[in-house]
């Protein structure tokens, strides 16, 4: 199947820090999505791209389309403790969604 | 509005044993899909249901089959449960299947001994 390579796989930080996590893939996609999920919860979309070379800020988090249509980058400024958890990307193709293997996020406070 | 719901939220099983995870979502949403969520994975398709009436496989399927009962409930099945089956298990649903956000549901932590 599809494989998306989603990095670094865990991050500890400083609250205050940026970060910045990606995503690569071997497959064209037509939409990025970039979810969080909070412990013994769902994820929960937090920004879709629609076009190559299309950035999007939603917040203190901003998320960029490749323009090969095969990578995608999210970044947070200035980390708050309540941004712990799971970062996944994910390719929408036709009707399937396919997720990379997340970014674990912890905030020192 | 509850969103999507999932029960049980958790089960354990014997192997061989069988059960049904239930999924129901009201946001009279078209499409319907369920997951499997193993650590360092991410989430990988099991099962989808573009449309009422409709189911598709997706990445994962085997073991598993699925009833789209009516607009609002989609249900797994698992008839011979396995220890690789051990997963959490997420219910989502999107207006269309062709749209981006899918709404997820708590899931349904299960274990098969």
């Amino acid at each position: 199947g599809q494989q998306l390579n989603q990095s670094p796989q865990s991050m500890f930080i400083q609250e205050g820090e940026d970060v910045s996590m990606n995503c690569t893939s071997s497959s064209i996609f037509n939409t990025w999505l970039w979810y969080k999920q909070d412990p013994g919860e769902g994820p929960v979309l937090l920004i879709a791209l629609y076009k190559a070379g299309e950035l999007t800020s939603n917040g203190r988090l901003t998320a960029q389309f490749g323009i090969t249509r095969k990578d995608s980058f999210l970044n947070i400024s200035a980390s708050i403790p309540s941004d712990v958890g799971i970062y996944f990307c994910a390719g929408l193709k036709g009707a399937m969604l396919t997720f990379g293997g997340g970014t674990r996020l912890m905030v020192k406070p | 509005n509850a969103g999507v719901t999932q029960t049980p939220k958790f089960q354990v099983l014997k192997t061989g044993q069988s059960m049904t995870l239930q999924c129901a979502q009201d946001m009279n949403h078209n499409s319907m899909y369920w997951y499997r969520q193993d650590p360092g994975m991410g989430l990988r398709l099991i099962y989808y249901s573009a449309s009422e009436g409709t189911t598709d496989k997706g990445e994962v399927p085997n073991g598993y089959n699925v009833s789209r009962l009516n607009k609002r409930e989609f249900s797994l099945r698992l008839e011979s449960a396995a220890p690789s089956q051990t997963s959490v298990y997420f219910c989502a649903s999107t207006q269309d299947h062709s749209y981006n956000e899918q709404f997820f549901g708590p899931g349904t932590r299960l274990t098969v001994l």
